[in-house]
């Protein structure tokens, strides 16, 4: 199994839709969690940091359930600027980043 | 603030040759981690420094594979003898504190990374 689990895609979606990723994580002792975007040959960014409480970050929304050790990010009203692939991260408190493979999605007019 | 600084953006080598990754920490980050991405795969770890002092090196290849964060200077990742299979975008990050300490929600808490070094094994 692996340690972080995503939905390849690609998701194809039109400008405006809501859109939702899911992640997966095996290991119960991880500490923190993000979202960070990686466009085509580029470097991965933070998106944002995942929290119980969940939170919000104007169209992006991320949830955590640490019980179903799963983790989603929500994003609402689809720009073609959000066409990118999408990691779940954890870190499992060692100092080092465990990413899944990603999410593609793209977003046409 | 500069970002994270990476050098060579792309490096040709043939198999054999020796490939050095160099790597600039952004201003007041002390811990530095190199991340591997193979050609549609996700990012593996590989090393975690501290200036003079490798933390974790668990995600690296047993042979071959080096680096190193020098008191003053940039990191370096070596690779010796490079194989086609070493073909990869190579990623550096680094934070200011040790990333899963600081507490979650704290601005520290992640890691910047660089724009990578994409390494191409004739």
């Amino acid at each position: 199994r692996k340690e972080v689990e995503q939905d390849p895609g690609p998701f194809n979606v039109p400008e405006g839709a809501t859109v939702a990723f899911n992640c997966t994580y095996s290991n119960s002792a991880s500490q923190s969690f993000f979202w960070y975007r990686q466009d085509c040959r580029k470097e991965p960014k933070l998106l944002m940091s995942v929290y119980s409480s969940g939170n919000e970050d104007g169209r992006f929304t991320a949830q955590l359930n640490r019980a179903s050790q799963y983790i989603s990010l929500l994003i609402r009203d689809s720009k073609l600027s959000d066409s990118a692939t999408y990691l779940c991260v954890v870190n499992e408190g060692f100092q080092k980043l465990v990413f899944g493979t990603g999410t593609r999605l793209l977003v046409s007019p | 603030n500069a970002g994270v600084m990476q050098n060579p953006r792309h490096l040709v080598r043939r198999r054999g040759q020796e490939a050095r990754l160099r790597c600039s920490p952004m201003k007041g980050h002390s811990h530095v981690y190199w991340y591997r991405q193979l050609p549609e795969e996700g990012l593996k770890f590989m090393v975690y420094l501290q200036k003079e002092n490798i933390i974790d090196e668990s995600g690296m290849p047993k042979e071959r594979f080096s680096a190193e964060f020098p008191k003053e200077g940039p990191s370096i990742l070596r690779i010796q003898q490079v194989v086609r299979g070493d073909s990869a975008a190579y990623f550096c990050a680094s934070s200011p504190t040790p990333t899963g300490l600081a507490g979650v929600g704290s601005s520290t808490d992640t890691q910047y990374f660089g724009p990578g070094t994409r390494l191409t094994v004739l």
